[in-house]
């Protein structure tokens, strides 16, 4: 159990279908971060939210559109997505800013495939 | 860029032989950080190294920090076939925005056979 709850775990979309990706944590802290893992690249950063804020938007396509109701909860909602957005989306989790030199806290993901 | 990045790409060792990844990156840090990721789930953060340090321990593991090259390493002894993941290094930078500012390398690929 990694304190951090990504569901759903699988998620298969037509182009043209809108879904939502959620994440929960139960660790107490105040950012929250959506990342993308694609095979054989980087993880890409692609939203992060402290104190239910967004601070940063690495120029991610508006078909992804993130939501951070509170410091517990993350949503990622998508929109007319491209095959090419099929990926492993991870949640991550930290207690901010960099002067605590906190570690990120992982979700296991969810697995997207755009058909 | 800020990215770290890993070497070796991907490792294949023994049972009880020690593995080494190494890391580097192009810029002054914060503090770097190593993550494990088994196949399909989520990353696990290993050990983190404040810039100010040039040696942490935990269990198993052993990561040195050099800062003068920019590099780090990730010593794991003993290895076991329940070592065989991903592992990522991760670099985070003095910024003046108030989020943090994690980036991470391709990463390495361990293999450890039985």
């Amino acid at each position: 159990e990694t304190g951090v709850t990504q569901t759903p775990r699988h998620l298969v979309m037509g182009m043209t279908n809108k879904k939502s990706l959620k994440c929960e944590q139960h660790l107490g802290h105040n950012a929250m971060y959506w990342y993308k893992q694609s095979a054989k690249k980087p993880l890409e950063l692609m939203f992060v939210y402290s104190l239910e804020e967004r601070v940063e938007n690495n120029s991610v396509p508006s078909r992804f559109s993130p939501e951070c109701p509170n410091s517990s909860h993350l949503f990622l909602h998508l929109h007319t997505l491209q095959p090419e957005d099929s990926a492993l989306y991870l949640c991550a989790s930290s207690q901010d800013g960099a002067r605590y030199n906190s570690p990120l806290h992982f979700g296991n993901g969810t697995r997207l495939t755009v058909t | 860029s800020q990215q770290g990045e890993e070497d070796p790409q991907a490792l294949s060792i023994q049972e009880g032989e020690n593995a080494t990844m190494n890391c580097s990156y192009k810029t002054s840090i914060n503090n770097l950080q190593w993550y494990r990721q088994n196949s399909g789930r989520g990353l696990v953060h290993l050990i983190l190294i404040r810039s100010n340090e040039r040696e942490k321990h935990s269990g198993r593991l052993r990561v040195t920090l050099d800062t003068s090259k920019k590099s780090s390493s990730l010593l794991i002894t003993a290895s076991r076939a329940a070592d065989t993941a991903s592992y990522f290094c991760a670099t985070d930078w003095p910024d003046d925005n108030y989020g943090q500012n994690f980036v991470f390398g391709p990463g390495t690929r361990l293999s450890v056979l039985p």
